[in-house]
C-alpha cells in the first residue's frame, strides 16, 4: 500500500515568491492533514480536513497561507507571499475516521527555504 | 491549553543500553497519549500509544505507562539497537478531538555500535 506522497520533497525561493506544496493521501483516509515543523520542533496543525471539508483552520494564516482538498482526495497548500520566517518543513498526513484515534500517517515532508 | 514537553536531546547511547526519554504534558480532560518516530529520511509513524490512566502502550521493544497523578508518559527500553537510531516525538489528543495531535519538541536519539 502506497504510503503518505508529498512534493516537492525541496524547494528554494527567493521571499515575496509564491510556492505550493501537494499531497496524495493514502487511499481511502478521509481526514488529511497539513502540519508545520519548525527546525528543532514538533509538528503543528495548520489544517485539517475531513474530505472536502476544512474542520479546523484555526492555525492557518490566512492572509498568506491557503489550502484546498478538492474531490476530498489530493489537496495543495499554498503560501503567497512568502517571507523568510516560513522556512520550515511542511509535513501532509492522514488517517481514517474509524481508524485508531491519533494514528496519523505522514508523509516525508516538504522543506522549504526562503531566501 | 494542551502541551507536550520533552526532555532535551541529543541523546547519545551505546548499543544494548537502557533507554528512558521523558515526557510530561499539561491537558483538559483525559488525553490519549501517544510516542511518534521518525527514522531518518521518513515520516513520522506511529510507535505505541495508551489511551487511559495505568495504560501501558508498547511495540518493537520499547514501552511507556500512562501516569496520570505525574501526568507522564515516559518512553523505555531496555536494550536498544544501532537500528532505534531517530527522532522521538510524544503526542497527546484531547479528548473529544482524538484526531488533532500536540506535539512536543522532540528528541534525537542517537545510538553508537
Amino acid at each position: 500500500e502506497a504510503g503518505v506522497v508529498q512534493s516537492p520533497r525541496y524547494k528554494i525561493i527567493e521571499k515575496k515568491q509564491p510556492v505550493a506544496f501537494w499531497c496524495n493521501p493514502i487511499s481511502g483516509h478521509n481526514t488529511l492533514y497539513w502540519y508545520l515543523q519548525n527546525l528543532g520542533q514538533g509538528p503543528e496543525l495548520l489544517i485539517r480536513y475531513e474530505n472536502e471539508e476544512a474542520v479546523d483552520d484555526s492555525q492557518l494564516p490566512k492572509d498568506r497561507f491557503s489550502a484546498e482538498r478538492l474531490k476530498g482526495v489530493d489537496s495543495t497548500l499554498k503560501i503567497q507571499p512568502a517571507e523568510l520566517g516560513d522556512s520550515a518543513v511542511y509535513l501532509c498526513a492522514s488517517s481514517l475516521r474509524r481508524g485508531i484515534a491519533g494514528e496519523l500517517f505522514f508523509g516525508e515532508g516538504s522543506r522549504l527555504t526562503v531566501l | 491549553g494542551n502541551s507536550v514537553t520533552q526532555m532535551e536531546g541529543p541523546v547519545t547511547l551505546s548499543e544494548e543500553a537502557f533507554l528512558t526519554i521523558n515526557c510530561t504534558y499539561t491537558a483538559t480532560g483525559y488525553p490519549s497519549l501517544f510516542w511518534y518516530v521518525q527514522y531518518p529520511g521518513e515520516g513520522l509513524q506511529l510507535l505505541l500509544k495508551a489511551t487511559k490512566a495505568d495504560d501501558k502502550g508498547s511495540n518493537k521493544g520499547f514501552e511507556a505507562t500512562y501516569r496520570k497523578e505525574t501526568t507522564s508518559f515516559h518512553l523505555e527500553k531496555g536494550s536498544v539497537q544501532v537500528s532505534d537510531s531517530a527522532v522521538y516525538f510524544c503526542a497527546l489528543s484531547s479528548s473529544g478531538s482524538a484526531r488533532q495531535l500536540t506535539f512536543g519538541s522532540g528528541t534525537q536519539l542517537t545510538v553508537l555500535p
